[in-house]
């Protein structure tokens, strides 16, 4: 029953590989985030869909490829995988809190290596 | 990019005490602040909301205080225990009708039996 999934929730590959996380949520939101968390734990805002419809697009390089094929999936594809994409990726969903506002409910995150 | 030159500050509290969080955001146009806790190895939680035209809210053991002024958010936790542990993370909203959270650099808070 959890409400944002990420997978996979490790991921270790060589420097130029091609790789995939997939996320998932059954709250019923219309907009998806994807954040990178860095080292030192910054969280920074990468990607949004809205109802399938890009709509945040940060200074990412284009080796990162978003992918929204409905409201409840947010997938992120990163071609030719480099040191400095180490992280951890953060799924997060857009819903209506308790004060009626829009909170961002998060996904456990998925670590990748890039060795 | 990387948060370059930018450390993790730390909060380290006595259990049963009080602890206070602060934040500065950037943007004054915003009209809508999220704190959130994030425990080791799992994803940011929500904790406690307010909007720009509150200065204060209220929750369970938690407060948030907003100061538009000089953009400074805080957040109170009452009666520290070591649960708490954990880093904290305010967000920031733009205007009405964007979708983007800004997140601030986080503070460790440290619980010490």
């Amino acid at each position: 029953d959890t409400a944002v999934s990420q997978t996979p929730k490790y991921l270790v590959t060589q420097m130029g590989n091609d790789k995939s996380i997939k996320c998932e949520q059954n709250l019923g939101h219309d907009t998806m985030y994807w954040y990178k968390q860095d080292s030192k734990k910054f969280l920074k805002i990468m990607f949004s869909y809205n109802n399938k419809e890009l709509i945040i697009n940060e200074t990412v390089p284009n080796r990162f490829s978003p992918k929204s094929p409905d409201k409840a999936h947010l997938n992120l594809h990163i071609n030719s995988l480099e040191l400095g994409d180490s992280a951890v990726y953060f799924c997060a969903s857009r819903g209506t809190g308790a004060s009626g506002a829009n909170v961002l409910t998060f996904g456990a995150g998925s670590r990748l290596t890039v060795l | 990019g990387e948060s370059v030159g930018l450390h993790l500050p730390t909060l380290s509290v006595q259990e049963g005490d009080n602890s206070i969080i602060n934040c500065a955001y950037s943007n004054s146009a915003s009209d809508y602040f999220i704190w959130y806790k994030q425990e080791s190895g799992k994803g940011p939680q929500f904790i406690i909301d307010i909007r720009s035209n509150m200065d204060k809210r209220q929750g369970q053991r938690v407060t948030v205080l907003l100061n538009k002024t000089v953009k400074h958010l805080s957040l109170q936790i009452a009666a520290t225990q070591p649960g708490d542990s954990a880093v904290y993370f305010c967000a920031e909203k733009g205007t009405s009708g964007t979708y983007k959270y800004i997140f601030g650099t986080g503070t460790r808070l440290k619980v010490l039996a």
